[in-house]
């Protein structure tokens, strides 16, 4: 139990183009999502809160116009790098709490590897 | 000073021994405490979480909390080469927006 799906688990962008990453909660159900990125050696670095029906929220110095989230159901929750740049090329991992088990623990999807040219 | 804070190794154990693996942290308010293993490339992988004070066992793992003291460890027992991975110590505090941060993480490696 407790999977989480990641789509794509890679995906290669020209510079000046969006790309949308699909995170969804395969056997239960989540009204929080979370959005990390990692950089090569480094450690998770959380972006953002998504809570289903509602605005995500946004760490300090991350772009909320640039990495637009919608968690639109209770097991999808999708994130929309815009205007991607090479900086942006990174590890990008989302996570889920599970609202039936009443526990702060997040189960992390399998990831995508965005590379920006 | 960083919230968690983990040595980042690499910690280098032969075959079998045990790898002691620590963190703390500096939130008082922090009230669940997890431990992640990444292999390179990959996303975490959780092993342990632990809310209470004292030892929690699961397999080879055991997890150890003292909240006085802000310190969570992480025991492997009988470490085998798949366990050469990199650990990650996360601690949640819902006073701080009920979210994960994480430490640093320790590298470890374990010898045939």
């Amino acid at each position: 139990g407790a999977v989480v799906s990641q789509h794509p688990s890679w995906v290669i962008c020209k510079s000046g183009t969006s790309v949308k990453i699909e995170c969804r909660s395969l056997d239960f159900q989540a009204t929080t999502m979370f959005w990390y990125r990692q950089f090569p050696k480094q450690s998770l670095m959380l972006m953002a809160t998504s809570n289903e029906g509602s605005k995500a929220t946004y760490e300090q110095g991350v772009e909320k116009d640039k990495f637009l989230i919608n968690h639109a159901s209770l097991t999808l929750s999708t994130l929309t790098v815009t205007s991607a740049h090479p900086e942006d090329s990174s590890f990008y991992i989302c996570s889920a709490r599970d609202i039936a088990v009443n526990t702060d623990t997040q189960y992390f999807g399998p990831g995508t590897r965005l590379t920006v040219l | 000073q960083k919230e968690v804070e983990q040595n980042s190794g690499p910690l280098s154990v032969p075959e079998g021994a045990i790898a002691s693996l620590n963190c703390t942290y500096s939130d008082r308010g922090s009230q669940s405490f997890f431990w992640y293993r990444q292999y390179s490339g990959k996303s975490p992988e959780l092993i342990m979480s632990i809310y209470s004070n004292g030892d929690k066992e699961d397999g080879r793992f055991t997890a150890q909390l003292n909240k006085a003291s802000q310190y969570v460890s992480l025991l492997i027992r009988d470490s085998q080469p798949s366990d050469s991975a990199t650990y990650l110590c996360a601690v949640n505090s819902r006073a701080a927006g009920n979210k994960l941060t994480f430490g640093g993480g320790t590298r470890v490696l374990v010898k045939p």
